[in-house]
Formats: C-alpha cells, sequence, structure tokens
C-alpha cells in the first residue's frame, strides 16, 4: 500500500515480557518517528530515524525501550520487561527528505498498534 | 520547551453552521504549526501546515486555519460543517530549526449534529 503500515495492529502481553512493534513507512521517506499516544492524550514523541542512525531518542522514557532502523526503512520499537503503564496506542509516522530550509514536512502517520500489558 | 494547548475537549456544532477548533502554542522561536484529525480505529491525518507566508491556510476536506502571532494562537475553522468531519482533531508544533519531534495538544473532539 501507499501509506504507512504497523504491525500488529493489537498486541496483548504479560507484565514483564518483551515486545516488538514493527513500522513499514512510505516507500522512499527517509524520516521515520516514534509517538505514544495514552488514552485521551495527543502523541507524545519518542525517537526520530533520519537513515539508519536514530537522530534524536528524547522522547524515550527510559532504557527498556530500544528502537532501530538497520536498513533505513522498516523500524522495530523494542520494548523490554514490559510494566502496565506501557499500555497505549504506538504510532508510527513517516516523512519525506527536509528540505534546504531545515525540513517542514508534514509527518504522515500509521494506524497505531494498541499494546496492551497485563 | 515548547506546548500546545487545546482549551476545549469537545465542540458541537450543528451540521451547516461554521465551526471553530481553538488551538494556542508556546514556543521559543519560529514555529511550524500542524493540525491533524484522527477517526475512530484510524491513524492520524494530516490536514493543513503553517510554515510561513500567508497567515491564512487552506488544508483538506475545507479546512482553514488562521495563524495569529501576537495571539499565539492557530484556530482551525470551516465554514460550513458536515456530520462526517466528527472526530477528534489535534494541533502540534515544532520550532523552524532543529528538533524536528511534533509536540501535541490534548485533542478537541468535534461532534457535529444532523
Amino acid at each position: 500500500g501507499a501509506g504507512v503500515s504497523q504491525t500488529p495492529s493489537n498486541k496483548v502481553t504479560e507484565k514483564g515480557k518483551y515486545v516488538e512493534l514493527r513500522c513499514d513507512p512510505i516507500s522512499g521517506h527517509t524520516a521515520l518517528y516514534w509517538y505514544r499516544q495514552s488514552l485521551g492524550q495527543g502523541p507524545e514523541f519518542l525517537i526520530y530515524f533520519q537513515g539508519t542512525g536514530a537522530a534524536d531518542d528524547s522522547g524515550l522514557p527510559n532504557d527498556r525501550f530500544f528502537a532501530v532502523r538497520p536498513e533505513g526503512s522498516v523500524s522495530t520499537l523494542k520494548i523490554q520487561r514490559t510494566e502496565r503503564g506501557d499500555s497505549a496506542v504506538y504510532l508510527c509516522a513517516s516523512s519525506s527528505v527536509p528540505g534546504l530550509a531545515g525540513g517542514h514536512n508534514e509527518q504522515f502517520f500509521g494506524p497505531g498498534t494498541r499494546l496492551t500489558v497485563l | 520547551a515548547q506546548s500546545v494547548a487545546q482549551p476545549e475537549d469537545q465542540v458541537n456544532v450543528a451540521e451547516g453552521n461554521p465551526l471553530t477548533v481553538k488551538c494556542t502554542y508556546s514556543v521559543s522561536g519560529n514555529p511550524y504549526l500542524f493540525w491533524y484529525v484522527q477517526y475512530p480505529n484510524r491513524g492520524l491525518q494530516f490536514l493543513l501546515k503553517y510554515i510561513t507566508g500567508d497567515n491564512l491556510v487552506k488544508g483538506s476536506y475545507g479546512f482553514e486555519a488562521e495563524f495569529n502571532k501576537s495571539q499565539t494562537s492557530f484556530h482551525l475553522k470551516k465554514p460550513s460543517a458536515l456530520v462526517s468531519d466528527s472526530a477528534l482533531y489535534f494541533c502540534a508544533v515544532r520550532l523552524d530549526t532543529g528538533r524536528r519531534a511534533l509536540t501535541f495538544g490534548s485533542g478537541t473532539r468535534l461532534q457535529v449534529q444532523p
């Protein structure tokens, strides 16, 4: 498809388990973002990739969270030792190459992965 | 630090009437401003953005927004609401330089009654 895709759409896990969430960005988009949206809130930034490297990971809440993008396309968000407070919708977005002005291209969002930690 | 405020949790409007969804922001520098809409069980969809230039920005589905620098506002408007406009609307901001992450407001639910 032409949009950002995320798998799985829903993930239920038990406290303490490890989970991986996958994002497939729009083809050709070099910038990729992860956000987390809790119930009744707006999305909160987690991490931003430009190509293969994490250009800004200041939003990751702690060292249980990690993300990779080894080939500059698909990205995986990894959460170790999940806690009930990690339950949220995890959103991925991508955007095209930033322009000379520093980049102001809009981000295109996927449908999200709803993570529930029991 | 940057922040966005959407002071109304919900806005109710009758179909055919004009609608306004409010947004104010706080940044240390020049803002890039965005509006997104979220339908149930779907991702955020981009509506419009303000980067520079004309303060009145036109976007998708007949929506527009007016950038007001003195009031640090970026209210979303539509001249005639449709029932199908009922959804959750998010305002977002980032600086024109540096950090690319968007800061979102908490969202406003728009309910358009037939």
